[in-house]
């Protein structure tokens, strides 16, 4: 079974700069999540996609933006890049759950953003 | 108030003692409880859930979970080495499956 992948595991931008961020779920896994882990801080909540459709959204601006294909891989961009934006990026799948669901989520490897 | 508050640490323990660690949470509709491993430079890694009030235990790992006080709690019996991490407790937002909210981590060292 293949976990969830992450690419590009490191990054560097320039302010103003547009970045994507691509991530594979885990075989089986419908959901995905997207957090931002800054330096020191707990992984914050980004927004989440299930089939194909933004499916919440946390305390981000538009300027974040993202996909999911048909496969459930999915896509983070974001553009007009500011130095507050250099973090730790997570994707994250979880299966497909009743009701509430469980809420387990298992995490790539992240994508390591600085922004210069 | 943070909606999901831990010491930040660091927090070391000797080697063979008992790890424990905190949370609280303040949305009383919180149904669900998490508790991840993240070794530096590294992704979160779950170890434990909780969903009902008392104890869940898991091999050394121990959640223990009091909605009416609405603090969970993870406690690791004989601490090794390799439990050295950065610990994150997660907690559920009751309007939305799978979105969780995170601790701020606490740094626990243990001492050889």
């Amino acid at each position: 079974e293949t976990g969830v992948t992450q690419s590009p595991t490191h990054l560097i931008k320039t302010r103003g700069q547009q970045v994507t961020l691509r991530c594979s779920s885990q075989s089986g896994h419908n959901t995905v999540s997207w957090y931002q882990q800054a330096l020191g801080q707990g992984p914050q909540f980004i927004f989440q996609y299930y089939r194909e459709e933004e499916n919440g959204r946390g305390n981000f601006p538009p300027r974040f933006s993202g996909l999911q294909f048909p496969n459930y891989s999915s896509e983070l961009n974001v553009n007009a890049l500011e130095l507050d934006d250099s973090a730790l990026y997570l994707c994250a799948s979880s299966p497909p759950a009743p009701g509430q669901g469980s809420g387990e989520l298992f995490f790539g490897e992240g994508s390591r953003l600085t922004v210069l | 108030q943070k909606e999901v508050e831990q010491n930040s640490g660091p927090l070391s323990v000797p080697e063979g003692a008992i790890a424990s660690l905190n949370c609280t949470y303040s949305d009383r509709g919180s149904q669900s409880f998490f508790w991840y491993r993240q070794y530096s430079g590294k992704s979160p890694e779950l170890i434990m859930s909780i969903y009902s009030n008392g104890d869940k235990e898991d091999g050394r790992f121990t959640a223990q979970l009091n909605k009416a006080s609405q603090y969970v709690s993870l406690l690791i019996r004989d601490s090794q080495p390799s439990d050295s991490a950065t610990y994150l407790c997660a907690v559920n937002r009751p309007q939305g499956a799978q979105k969780l909210v995170f601790g701020q981590g606490t740094r626990l060292t243990i001492n050889p």
